[in-house]
């Protein structure tokens, strides 16, 4: 059974820092691009960052770039982001996603962890 | 506003077709492939469409995809209530060197 499980959210003041971590099982990991989406309360759903199956290529959403760095262990089939400089605009839910091919479709999701940022 | 543009809302009868438009650019659409999501509200995100116009397993054949140069269109046929949700579609833009969303369109079955 597949199962993708996101830790680590929580409530943050602006200009703090959390770490999301996502834990996979019953797929091959290691083969997989992983990616976090993210959904503000009430809006769509907006890409955030991807990592390749061996970290050799990272991306990020201009909304993030500077401020997110994502990191993966394949040992330990867990995929992270760091998120630095939080602004309010981030509070959302966070979803980690994996994607089989590179092709930017995500066929496992986990099933989200809230940021809250605010003062 | 998203790269990607989608009609904010659609609606259909019963037991019609409706189809929701993806409309981008060379650098995205034009280039790359297309999914689609299905989302209730308040769950999880569903892949419906992957690589354009593949199923994936579990998915009903009423749901198909298209792409034609740079827009893409999901399709359902057999509407029922059950498919009122909101839908997304993604892929991967160049220039931006992103994964882009379009805003999502709200499906309602009259």
């Amino acid at each position: 059974e597949v199962q993708v499980v996101e830790s680590g959210g929580g409530l943050v003041k602006p200009g703090g820092s959390l770490r999301l971590s996502c834990a996979a099982s019953g797929f091959t990991f290691s083969s997989y691009s992983m990616n976090w989406v993210r959904q503000a309360p009430g809006k769509g759903l907006e890409w955030v960052s991807s990592i390749s199956s061996a970290s050799s290529y990272l991306y990020y959403a201009g909304s993030v770039k500077g401020r997110f760095t994502i990191s993966r262990d394949n040992a330990k089939n867990s995929v992270y982001l760091q998120m630095n400089s939080l602004r309010a605009e981030d509070t959302a839910v966070y979803y980690c996603a994996g994607d089989p091919t590179g092709e930017y479709y995500f066929d496992y999701w986990g099933q989200g962890t809230l940021v809250t940022v605010s003062s | 506003q998203s790269v990607l543009t989608q009609p904010p809302s659609v609606s259909a009868a019963p037991g019609q077709k409706v189809t929701i438009s993806c409309s981008g650019s060379s650098s995205n659409i034009g280039n790359n492939h297309v999914s689609w999501y299905q989302q209730f509200p308040g769950t999880v995100p569903k892949l419906v469409i992957y690589e354009n116009n593949k199923r994936p397993s579990g998915i009903p054949d009423r749901f198909s995809g298209s792409k034609s140069g740079t827009s893409a269109t999901l399709g359902i046929t057999g509407l029922q209530t059950g498919d009122e949700a909101d839908y997304y579609c993604v892929t991967w833009d160049r220039s931006l060197s992103a994964g882009v969303f379009g805003g999502g369109t709200k499906l309602t079955v009259l």
